[in-house]
């Protein structure tokens, strides 16, 4: 059974830059789509984009301008960076493994982490 | 704003069954088969009930069971618990632009 863990800071400053990552056990972090998903209090879920494990990344066009997302196989860990963060950021942040089957269908978001919550604020 | 309309909340007696609508448009409910929903209780993060429309994970009911017409999937329980209280989220896959998007969400209570 996967397990994921977000690690990160709590708060974060207007115009500073998040950097959050997740440590996935339990199994490879090959052949799934390691994905980050944000929920701002009381909203609902957001989709911010994935990584494969060659590399290739999908953003959300809403936050493409800001998003980086890395994968280091090594440590069995993945990573998101967000640029010049605002108070609309603050949000409960996931990360999650999306499987996929051959010809790229998806089998839903199977293994969350427990979520991290950043604050925006100075 | 979501781009797939989920009514804001539902309500059931134990025992009774109810039906969550995830309404989107051509462009992803109605174009693809990958609708999934999620189970959410307060505090901690969802868990996957339903993927493809219709099928469902190891371990979860049978009483969750997924359906779709045109451009509405549906989310329905049977049997309702105490247990089933939770909100409950769906999404689709939106193409290779967008990709995926979720709904607004349900807060589904057991009366």
């Amino acid at each position: 059974q996967v397990q994921l863990q977000e690690s990160g800071p709590g708060l974060v400053k207007p115009s500073e830059t998040l950097s959050l990552t997740c440590t996935v056990s339990g199994d490879s972090v090959s052949t799934y789509y390691w994905t980050w998903i944000r929920q701002p209090p009381g909203k609902t879920l957001e989709w911010i984009g994935y990584i494969d494990e060659t590399g290739t990344t999908y953003y959300s066009p809403s936050l493409k301008s800001r998003v980086a997302m890395s994968l280091d196989m090594s440590k069995s860990q993945f990573s998101l960076k967000l640029t010049y963060m605002t108070a609309v950021d603050t949000a409960v942040y996931y990360c999650a493994k999306e499987t996929i089957e051959s010809g790229g269908v998806t089998r839903g978001f199977d293994s969350w982490g427990q979520g991290t919550l950043v604050t925006v604020s100075s | 704003q979501s781009a797939l309309t989920q009514p804001a909340s539902v309500s059931g007696s134990p025992g009774q069954s109810i039906t969550i609508s995830c309404t989107g448009t051509y462009w992803d409910v109605g174009s693809y088969n990958l609708v999934s929903w999620y189970q959410q209780y307060a505090g901690k993060a969802p868990k996957l009930m339903i993927y493809e429309v219709n099928k469902r994970p190891s371990g979860v009911s049978t009483r969750f069971s997924g359906s779709k017409s045109g451009n509405t999937a549906s989310l329905t329980i049977s049997g309702l618990q105490a247990e089933d209280e939770a909100d409950y989220y769906c999404c689709s896959y939106v193409g290779t632009t967008t990709f995926r998007v979720f709904g607004g969400g349900t807060k589904l209570t057991v009366l």
